[in-house]
């Protein structure tokens, strides 16, 4: 019965690889969100899809691709990764956009070597 | 300048008091404002969210709201040590959560 579910929970890689995350929310909620946790534990948008569309692309450098199949899903797929690229990464999901709730995801923890 | 700014801590009390964590912000227009809770290892979960002036009572918990002074504040009653975590101010920016960079309370026994 998990809301908002993410695979995998650990991600480890090379350089210059290419790897996907996968969200999934179970709450039928019609927007996703992907957020940034830093080493300083900083938390940072990064994108938002309302009903498939894409409504907020951060200062993200264009190796991040998400890719909304559905209301329920929205994946990440990370191109060429860069050490600066490892990091926690959540999804997150909501009613709308401005006043409500977001419930987050558990988090994918990210290491590049 | 960031939009939210928080004290990063620690925070340290003492079981049973009174825990205040203070957040300001930068856009006068700002007008939703939501407290998370950030275990160590865990996802952000939402305590409290405020849109008006004022105070907002939730069992131990208080929001409060200052938006002349581009304010917002948490109380947490009768402090107990699993109170201890990051606290997470955020408001609505451009229609996504801008986050401050979050306030690590100790709640000591």
């Amino acid at each position: 019965d998990t809301a908002v579910s993410q695979t995998p929970k650990y991600l480890v890689t090379q350089m210059g690889n290419d790897k996907s995350i996968k969200c999934e929310q179970n709450l039928g909620h019609d927007t996703m969100y992907w957020y940034k946790q830093d080493s300083k534990k900083f938390l940072k948008i990064m994108f938002s899809y309302n009903n498939k569309e894409l409504i907020i692309n951060e200062t993200v450098p264009n190796r991040f691709s998400p890719k909304s199949p559905d209301k329920a899903h929205l994946n990440l797929h990370i191109n060429s990764l860069e050490l600066g690229d490892s990091a926690v990464y959540f999804c997150a999901s909501s009613v709308g956009q401005e006043y409500n709730e977001q419930f987050f995801g558990p988090g994918t923890r990210l290491t590049v070597l | 300048q960031k939009e939210v700014e928080q004290n990063s801590g620690p925070l340290s009390v003492p079981e049973g008091a009174i825990a205040s964590l203070n957040c300001t912000y930068s856009d006068r227009g700002s007008q939703s404002f939501f407290w998370y809770r950030q275990y160590s290892g865990k996802s952000p979960e939402l305590i409290m969210f405020i849109y008006s002036n004022g105070d907002k009572e939730d069992g131990r918990f208080t929001a409060q709201l200052n938006k002349a002074s581009q304010y917002v504040s948490l109380l947490i009653r009768d402090s107990q040590p699993s109170d201890s975590a990051t606290y997470l101010c955020a408001v609505i920016w451009r229609r996504a959560l801008t986050f401050g960079s979050g306030t690590r309370l100790q709640v000591q026994p």
